[in-house]
């Protein structure tokens, strides 16, 4: 199994602030990954596929990049709304595999 | 818009079968995949298997021997059948539409065993 690291596991940010969540393969995926947002009590949604592909309807303050094994999901300026946990998962194979999450908390 | 409206037995005693339906609205089931998710506090988010229209599947590989998906194209519904369950299995389940990533999903089940 492709193994999904992400770090940092939490962070904590104001309003406003530009913040970077990082995730890692375990081996190369090449552009095969995806980004989820998530909400207490609520399913995943899709923010960003193929790693740089922004899903129709998400803000323009979502974006993705990083090809093999090192991505980076970027909020250019948060909003109260974007406090919740996030996820990156690999599709280059099954089983498909998800990161541990990083929780994104406000300041 | 597509919606997934899942059902199914929240508790279940250990070694007991878990069964889910996950029903397909609003949109052309033919030509998707559709999955089980699961995700618990310890293992995170974990993908179970999918299925297509035509019920070829993919498991994963930890759970391939407890595993069936299954499709009724006549009702537009899937289902997911884990057997032997133990307290490892109690999760939050999930339905989502997708191949490599998943834009649609269903409300969640929460799934506990307990004897």
């Amino acid at each position: 199994d492709i193994q999904m690291t992400q770090s940092p596991s939490s962070l904590s940010a104001s309003v406003g602030d530009r913040v970077t969540i990082t995730c890692r393969a375990s081996q190369s995926i090449s552009t095969y990954l995806n980004w989820y947002q998530q909400k207490p009590g609520k399913a995943p949604k899709v923010l960003i596929y193929a790693a740089s592909i922004l899903q129709s309807g998400v803000p323009s303050r979502f974006s993705g990049s990083g090809s093999g094994t090192d991505f980076t999901l970027t909020i250019s300026s948060l909003q109260p709304e974007d406090f919740a946990t996030y996820y990156c998962q690999q599709s280059s194979s099954t089983p498909r595999t998800f990161g541990q999450g990083t929780k994104l908390e406000i300041k | 818009q597509v919606q997934l409206q899942q059902w199914g037995a929240g508790l279940l005693k250990p070694s007991e079968t878990l069964s889910l339906t996950c029903a397909v609205s609003g949109g052309s089931f033919s030509g998707y995949y559709w999955n089980w998710i699961r995700q618990s506090p310890g293992k995170g988010l974990e993908w179970i298997g999918e299925i297509n229209h035509s019920g070829s599947t993919n498991y994963h590989p930890s759970l391939k021997s407890r595993v069936t998906i299954s499709v009724d194209m006549s009702k537009n519904q899937f289902s997911l059948k884990l057997s032997s369950v133990t307290a490892a299995d109690m999760a939050v389940y999930y339905c989502a539409r997708g191949y490599s990533w998943y834009v649609d999903w269903g409300q969640g089940t929460l799934v506990t065993v307990s004897s």
